[in-house]
């Protein structure tokens, strides 16, 4: 079946840690993203890529870093300078610019 | 400043009560704009694109329609499992890939 992967589902971090979240997709899609979800808020754009070996930062870019070396992965790091890491981080893919983003299932990020 | 106002926040109805959500956007230039729905603990699924005013899209129970500021989400006879988080976003002309979220209505279908 094709679609995007998360993993873990759930994470857990102490203060002052690095942690890498997982995405993957088979969609074959060029582009891929990562988005924050707080309560009571909009979906926010943190890193997005066009194509391999090439991102740009989005709105809250700051104390995260990515990396895109093959097409179907775009892992994302929460390095401890992010300051408030605790929420609901989404990957999402697609075909072309002008295209509906297709969404993983989420990895939930607590910071201890 | 592209921005996307999502009412109302909850909105609670008995099964077969059929009613409508709102989205109003304020963007420069829309390129689409399209509805997800999210369940609790879930990623969004994607539901509809539309593109230009007067277009209407359908996919069971809900049917979407856009005017030049606003996209309504009409939900016909609706059923406990519709219950979900509807969120609406927008892509302007010139963004290329960024997507402007709502804070999404947060629906309730009581049997």
């Amino acid at each position: 079946d094709g679609g995007i992967t998360q993993s873990p589902k759930y994470l857990f971090r102490k203060e002052g840690q690095n942690v890498t979240l997982s995405c993957e997709q088979n969609l074959n899609h060029d582009a891929m993203y990562w988005y924050r979800q707080d309560p009571g808020q909009g979906l926010r754009l943190i890193y997005y890529s066009q194509i391999v070996n090439d991102f740009q930062k989005g709105d809250i870019a700051e104390g995260y870093s990515v990396s895109r070396e093959k097409k179907e992965s775009f892992p994302l790091t929460v390095t401890s300078a992010q300051k408030n890491p605790t929420a609901f981080y989404l990957c999402a893919s697609s075909s072309s610019w002008a295209n509906e983003q297709f969404f993983g299932p989420g990895t939930r990020l607590t910071v201890l | 400043e592209d921005q996307v106002t999502q009412s109302p926040e909850a909105l609670r109805l008995q099964e077969g009560e059929s009613s409508s959500l709102n989205c109003s956007y304020t963007v420069s230039g829309l390129r689409g704009l399209f509805w997800y729905r999210q369940d609790p603990g879930k990623g969004p699924e994607f539901l509809f694109t539309l593109y230009s005013a007067g277009e209407e899209k359908e996919k069971e129970r809900l049917k979407a329609t856009l005017t030049k500021k606003e996209s309504f989400l009409h939900i016909t006879a609706p059923k406990p499992e519709d219950s979900a988080t509807y969120l609406c976003a927008v892509q302007a002309g010139g963004s290329n890939y960024k997507l402007t979220f709502g804070k999404g209505t947060l629906l309730t279908v009581n049997p």
